[in-house]
C-alpha cells in the first residue's frame, strides 16, 4: 500500500532557529517527492521537487533531501521567519497512466514564534 | 497572475441543497483534480479529467460529481449535501504526459459549510 508518513506532527520554534522536517514514503512506481507548503485556508503551494536522481534541492530557505535506498526526504529550514508557520506537506507522486497520483502525508504543523 | 482560480472561496448550503463548486483555469493544462482536504487532514483525491476522460476515485460517494465542459473549467457537484461533506475543497492542475516532474498547481479551494 502507498503510504507517506511525516514526523513530527506539529512542532513550534523560536524565530530565527532552523528546524527539519521528516518524511518517509513506500510508494511505488516513485515517480516524484515534493515538499508542499499549505497556509491555513489556502490551497497547497510546491516548494521543491526532486527525482530519484536527485538528493538535494534548494529553495531560498528551504532545503530538502531525498534518499532513494531508504525512502526518506527532510525539509530543512533555516533562519525561520514567523510567515514559516504553516503546515509542510511531503507528496510522493506515483506513476499512473498518463498522470502522477499523489501520495499525500498528514502534514508537520510549523510554529514560528516571536 | 491567478492560474487556477476556484469560486466562491466560501460557500455556506444547507443540508440536502445541491451545490456547485467551480474551478477554472489559465494554464492550458490536460488534467484538472478535484480534492476535498477536512480539518487537520491531508487533501483526498475524489476524481480527475484527463482531457474529457472521466477518472473517479473507487472510494468517491455518487453523491459527488464532476462536470468538465471544456479545457478551462471543471465543476464539483455535490448533489445532497451531508454535514459530513463540509470540508475544503481543492481544485488542481496539470500538464499531464509522461514527464517525472509533472506538477499539480492548486487553487485556493473553496470552504464548505453545510447547515
Amino acid at each position: 500500500k502507498n503510504q507517506v508518513e511525516q514526523s513530527p506532527q506539529s512542532l513550534i520554534i523560536l524565530e530565527g532557529k532552523n528546524c527539519t522536517l521528516q518524511c518517509n514514503y513506500t510508494v511505488s512506481p516513485f515517480s516524484n517527492l515534493r515538499w508542499y507548503k499549505q497556509d491555513t485556508g489556502r490551497g497547497p503551494v510546491s516548494l521543491t521537487i526532486m527525482t530519484f536522481s536527485e538528493n538535494t534541492k534548494s529553495n531560498g530557505r528551504y532545503t530538502a533531501t531525498l534518499d532513494a535506498d531508504t525512502k526518506q526526504s527532510s525539509l530543512h529550514i533555516t533562519a525561520s521567519q514567523l510567515s514559516d508557520s504553516a503546515s509542510y506537506i511531503c507528496v510522493v507522486s506515483a506513476r499512473s497512466g498518463g498522470y502522477n497520483k499523489l501520495i499525500f502525508g498528514a502534514g508537520t504543523r510549523l510554529a514560528v514564534h516571536p | 497572475d491567478a492560474m487556477v482560480i476556484q469560486n466562491p472561496r466560501y460557500q455556506v448550503t444547507q443540508f440536502g441543497k445541491p451545490v456547485t463548486l467551480s474551478c477554472s483555469q489559465t494554464l492550458n493544462h490536460n488534467v484538472m483534480y478535484w480534492y476535498q482536504q477536512k480539518s487537520s487532514q491531508a487533501p483526498k483525491l475524489l476524481f480527475h479529467y484527463y482531457d474529457k476522460d472521466f477518472n473517479n476515485e473507487a472510494d468517491t460517494p455518487d453523491n459527488f460529481q464532476s462536470r468538465r465542459p471544456n479545457t478551462s473549467f471543471c465543476f464539483l457537484d455535490i448533489r445532497s449535501p451531508g454535514l459530513g461533506d463540509a470540508a475544503m475543497y481543492l481544485c488542481a492542475t496539470s500538464p499531464g504526459g509522461t514527464t517525472r516532474t509533472d506538477t499539480q498547481y492548486f487553487g485556493p479551494g473553496t470552504r464548505l459549510t453545510v447547515l
